[in-house]
């Protein structure tokens, strides 16, 4: 089983739709982001968490949200899709400061 | 604004040869440095890593340089394989600082043939 898992895999939806893509992880990490991934860009972070309690804007975090419900659990909303918001987006999870980040296989999201 | 840039998005070498990787960053604060390796429909993996008290960490066949003066980081893998095509990507944060803002390249797609 992977250690940092994604849900979905792919999604095609409209302009204007809510979306919440789910990251769940094993690996007993407390910090855990959400980064997307551009042609040309590179992976771009969202935002970050180092605790349940702890929510931190990144890079590019405007039309998105997020919700720390468990250790192990960090999901990512677009509360209206739009479609500039198409990419390939990846949950990272990290033990603590200076150590890599492990992520999982990512969500391909595309909206129309 | 990128703050570290990779500027050749591929390169094509032949098996048995040294693939350099390079990358850039303009950011002097950035004191750590990582390189990560992404098959298609995986996330990407962490390769290496170099802090910048060091210029040179070595593991097996690849070897990050570091250059703090220009900048700039090479990442080689001698002899390259078959099983090294992928993308790779370089990121860059600041140990010093506690937000884990990693941030990273564009990637370059290194293709290794038989």
């Amino acid at each position: 089983d992977a250690d940092v898992t994604q849900t979905p895999r792919n999604r095609i939806t409209k302009t204007g739709k809510r979306i919440m893509l789910e990251c769940s992880q094993t690996k007993g990490h407390d910090r855990m982001y959400w980064y997307r991934q551009d042609p040309g860009l590179g992976l771009r972070l969202i935002y970050y968490s180092f605790d349940v309690k702890d929510i931190n804007k990144g890079e590019i975090s405007d039309g998105y949200s997020v919700s720390r419900q468990a250790q192990a659990k960090f999901s990512l909303s677009l509360e209206s899709a739009i479609p500039n918001q198409t990419a390939l987006y990846f949950c990272a999870t990290s033990d603590y400061q200076g150590q890599p980040q492990h992520f999982g296989d990512g969500t391909r999201l595309s909206i129309l | 604004d990128q703050q570290v840039k990779q500027n050749s998005p591929s390169l094509s070498v032949q098996e048995g040869r040294i693939s350099i990787l390079n990358c850039d960053y303009t950011n002097s604060m950035f004191d750590y440095f990582l390189w990560y390796k992404k098959y298609p429909a995986e996330g990407p993996t962490f390769l290496i890593s170099i802090s910048s008290i060091k210029d040179k960490n070595e593991d097996g066949r690849f070897t990050v340089f570091l250059n703090k003066s220009a900048k700039h980081l090479s990442l080689h893998i001698v002899p390259s394989q078959p099983g090294d095509s992928a993308v790779y990507f370089c990121a860059a944060s600041q140990l010093t600082y506690n937000n884990n803002d990693m941030r990273f390249g564009a990637g370059t797609r290194l293709t290794v043939k038989p």
